[in-house]
């Protein structure tokens, strides 16, 4: 069954130190990958999606994350993190070849960014 | 924007009661979608729509159940509450698209609580 792992639960950064957050997905063939954002009290919204192309993408906010098929990684970046980041963030898969649209999310990670 | 509206923020109800929540996108989706969001387990889905009066369980339909009769609006119900159906539910609906590549949008979510 496809699957999405989001390794850290938890990050609590300093305001202006570097971000990563993991995500890596089981499944074997073409998928659509996406990465929401939830702030404290409202609703999810999406920060970026890779379909297909350069496997570098860039969202809103400053945020990036990079495809790396070999590793089924999609992981999420941001060079300089501030006090409003602090949210939840989730990874999603989709397969194409599926057919259905039906989307796995990972666990989640919250992030505490300190001022 | 795309706007989906669930009907109610905040909702207690007692152990054995039929539930009804609403939710109803402003955007002509065919896609529409059911999850619960509980801490540290991400978001599962429930049920989702890919047209009218059409329906597929996701990961977790036991002891719900969903109509759409129209495109717009797409309704879960919970049977007979129960206390471990106290979670927040969240609604989300998309386009169709090609390779099912559209992302999601979500509504703010309904807490739930069932005594």
């Amino acid at each position: 069954a496809q699957s999405v792992s989001q390794h850290n639960h938890h990050v609590i950064l300093s305001e202006a130190a570097s971000l990563e957050l993991g995500c890596n997905y089981s499944y074997g063939g073409t998928v659509n990958l996406f990465w929401y954002v939830q702030y404290p009290g409202q609703h999810l919204q999406l920060l970026l999606k890779y379909f297909s192309g350069d496997p570098l993408v860039k969202g809103i906010k400053g945020f990036e994350a990079e495809f790396i098929k070999s590793k089924f990684s999609f992981n999420l970046r941001k060079p300089s993190v501030q006090w409003s980041d602090t949210a939840e963030y989730f990874c999603a898969v989709n397969s194409v070849a599926s057919g259905t649209y039906k989307y796995i999310f990972g666990t989640g990670t919250r992030l505490k960014v300190l001022a | 924007d795309v706007k989906v509206t669930q009907s109610s923020r905040y909702l207690v109800k007692r152990t054995g009661e039929k539930v009804f929540l609403e939710c109803v996108q402003d955007m002509d989706h065919e896609n529409m979608f059911w999850y619960r969001q509980d801490p540290g387990l991400g978001l599962r889905l429930i049920y989702f729509s890919y047209d009218v009066k059409m329906k597929e369980k996701g990961d977790i339909p036991e002891g719900y159940s969903v109509s759409r009769e129209k495109k717009e609006r797409f309704s879960l119900i919970l049977e007979s509450a129960s206390t471990n159906q106290t979670s927040m539910y969240l609604c989300a609906s998309s386009f169709r698209g090609q390779d099912s590549n559209q992302p999601q949008h979500f509504g703010d979510g309904t807490r739930l609580s069932i005594l």
